[in-house]
């Protein structure tokens, strides 16, 4: 069966820091892999998408970025962390883009 | 743009009460319609999905309808129980999955 990986599970971090969040998936090969961003009581935002190694397509621009040196493994960067980018990031997998989502359980950080 | 609304935004239910989430789409094109059930501090967890095919689809307590023509499809959560408390988001997919804003449900006991 297949199963993703988030870490860390919580994050606090002071303004201007560097971030790098790692998402990893494991019992599938070549998944659609995105990250989302949850702000408190609020909607999923799509932020980044990717169909394949070094393949990432952006939803929205950003004080983020995104990678994929490796086929299952996806990871959310920021050169100098805001006040703003505060919230709750969610990593998800599908097989293909018309198929369902399966999310990680998350990395609440924090910006202080 | 959002694609993909959802209403209420919260609701109390009371213990062994139906609990209904509504969701309405614009694009036609949608072909897929999951609904996801997200705990506190947790991801969303992919709970019950359907195709335009069909209007009604049932797991358990949980049932979709889902009416093409009028474009909208909603969960029911027949005798809900307390632990159905969670932010509830339905979605629609083609080429990528769009999110409802989600409903946060509280069940009363």
């Amino acid at each position: 069966s297949q199963t993703i990986h988030q870490w860390p599970a919580t994050l606090v971090q002071p303004v201007g820091s560097p971030l790098s969040l790692e998402c990893t998936v494991e019992g599938t090969s070549n998944p659609n892999l995105y990250w989302y961003r949850q702000a408190a009581g609020r909607g999923l935002q799509l932020l980044f998408y990717s169909v394949g190694i070094g393949q990432i397509s952006s939803e929205v621009p950003q004080n983020l970025s995104a990678s994929r040196p490796q086929d299952r493994q996806f990871i959310l960067s920021s050169k100098k962390l805001l006040l703003s980018d505060s919230g709750f990031y969610l990593c998800a997998w599908s097989k293909k883009s018309n198929q369902p989502q399966h999310f990680g359980d998350g990395t609440r950080l924090s910006i202080l | 743009q959002q694609q993909v609304k959802q209403s209420p935004q919260s609701l109390i239910v009371q213990k062994g009460g139906i609990s209904i989430i509504n969701c309405a789409y614009e694009n036609t094109a949608f072909d897929y319609f999951p609904w996801y059930q997200q705990f506190p501090g947790k991801g969303p967890a992919l709970l019950i999905a359907i195709r335009p095919d069909v209007s009604e689809k049932k797991e358990g307590r949980f049932t979709i309808s889902f009416n093409k023509s009028a474009k909208q499809f909603s969960l029911h959560i027949m005798d809900s129980q307390p632990g159905d408390s969670a932010t509830y988001f339905c979605a629609a997919v083609v080429d990528d999955m769009r999110f409802g804003a989600g409903t946060r449900l509280t069940v009363k006991p």
